[in-house]
């Protein structure tokens, strides 16, 4: 059972452009959702991070929107750069549950 | 500062031996975890250890599977009588807060190929 799902497995986007990278949960207890950036042959690196309380979480070029009542959370990218080139894994966890539920990821592709 | 080490990085065994995984985690950090990816699949949990305890082990696949954490520090992850469709990157994530809401910070990994 995928607890968090995220429907796209690949982006690509123009430099200079946003991406959008979505995401979807079905457990309700989660109330604390991560995305973290994977390069190869490298671990994930943690991005940002929105609690349940908020429904948006900016920093920098990256802002994460929460939608609870659809079980739906977007991290925005903008503007893109070739850096950000990578697979973007979504997370997420509830107090008292120590463990992150991932995603499968999306591989986003900036494209020059 | 030092970040969370792994060793080793690439482990290619048979299926039938037993392998051992080792993790550093970022000093002071009290909370570790183990992962692991499988191809084309998202990070699965396998256990969380505080201190040297480990009070969630619900991730682990089978009883082939134990890990073990001493001095709150190193960990050993260890793969008895490997299968083949226990290949996969094993990432290992430190933090310094529990609770659940924790960043939790990662290894590069062990990828591990069995024959």
């Amino acid at each position: 059972d995928q607890q968090v799902k995220q429907n796209s497995p690949s982006l690509s986007v123009q430099e200079g452009r946003i991406s959008i990278l979505n995401c979807d949960y079905t457990n309700s207890m989660f109330d604390y959702f991560l995305w973290y950036k994977k390069y190869p042959a490298e671990g994930p690196t943690f991005l940002i991070s929105i609690s349940s309380i908020k429904d948006k979480n900016e920093d920098g070029r990256f802002t994460v929107f929460l939608n609870k009542s659809a079980k739906h959370l977007s991290l925005h990218i903008v503007p893109s750069q070739p850096g950000d080139s990578a697979v973007y894994f979504c997370a997420a966890s509830y107090f008292g549950n120590e463990k992150l539920t991932f995603g499968t990821g999306t591989r986003l592709t900036i494209i020059p | 500062g030092a970040g969370v080490s792994q060793s080793p990085s690439n482990k290619v065994t048979e299926k039938g031996k037993d392998v051992e995984l080792r993790c550093d985690p970022i000093s002071g950090h009290t909370a570790l975890y183990w992962y692991r990816q499988s191809l084309g699949q998202g990070l699965e949990f396998l256990i969380y250890f505080q201190g040297n305890s480990a009070p969630d082990k619900s991730g682990l696949p089978s009883d082939r599977f134990s890990a073990e954490r001493t001095g709150g520090s190193v960990s050993t992850l260890t793969i008895q009588r490997t299968q083949q469709e226990d290949s996969a990157v094993y990432l290992c994530a430190s933090s310094s807060q529990t609770g659940g809401y924790n960043e939790q910070f990662f290894g590069p990994g062990t990828r591990l190929t069995v024959l």
